[in-house]
């Protein structure tokens, strides 16, 4: 079983709508989770982090988290062009929960 | 606002030859991440450096590989007799994190280093 798993898209969003991007991992034991936007030959940005269950907001961007179902969501409000890059979401994991562990990104595009 | 900086930007090498990859980690920092991404694929986690040590590394990071902090402010990647399949963009990364477990878990990214080996 995959770590952290998210679909892959290509995902399309018409331009202030909202886009949903969802995240399942499969190590119970993790406490800390991530969502990290990545455009294209650029690395790793932080957006949000969640460490407890339920809604995390924070602007446009609002995380959820639901440690009983190994589910990690990220909602972005009011979609903008300049979104569309790939989302990654990442989990604190291994054996000594000493390394972040990366899905394999979710692909989005806000279309004007 | 503080970054973590690595160099060079673009590194080119013959195969066979050895690369150091550099990296200043945010001030204060404690913990150290290597990653890397071959083009198109997912960001793969290759080891992290904590007290001076390596704390876990994975199943990419073999005796090819090794890390060092040579001083109090730059954590290396060393890459010994390079392949082509080395090349990729090599991300180091920071977090503020200790064995205090209230202290910050987040990982912030340099620019990268796109490793061609030819």
């Amino acid at each position: 079983q995959k770590e952290v798993e998210q679909n892959s898209g290509p995902l399309s969003v018409p331009e202030g709508a909202i886009a949903s991007l969802n995240c399942t991992y499969s190590d119970r034991g993790s406490q800390s989770f991530f969502w990290y936007r990545q455009y294209s030959g650029k690395s790793p940005e932080l957006i949000m982090s969640i460490y407890s269950n339920g809604d995390k907001e924070d602007g446009r961007f609002t995380a959820q988290l639901n440690k009983a179902s190994q589910y990690v969501s990220l909602l972005i409000r009011d979609s903008q062009p300049s979104d569309s890059a790939t989302y990654l979401c990442a989990v604190l994991g291994g054996t000594s929960y000493d390394k972040v562990i990366f899905g394999p990104g979710t692909s989005l595009s806000v279309i004007p | 606002e503080p970054e973590v900086t690595q160099t060079p930007s673009h590194q080119v090498t013959q195969m066979g030859q050895e690369v150091i990859l550099r990296c200043v980690p945010i001030s204060n920092h404690l913990y150290f991440y290597w990653y890397r991404q071959i083009l198109g694929q997912k960001v793969e986690f290759l080891v992290s450096f904590y007290n001076n040590e390596i704390s876990e590394k994975s199943e990419i990071f073999d005796d090819q590989f090794s890390v060092e902090r040579p001083d109090g402010s730059n954590f290396t990647l060393k890459i010994r007799s390079t392949k082509l399949e080395d090349s990729a963009m090599y991300f180091c990364a920071s977090s503020g994190r200790g064995r205090n477990p209230l202290w910050s878990t987040e990982a912030f990214f340099g620019q990268g280093t796109r490793l061609t080996v030819v």
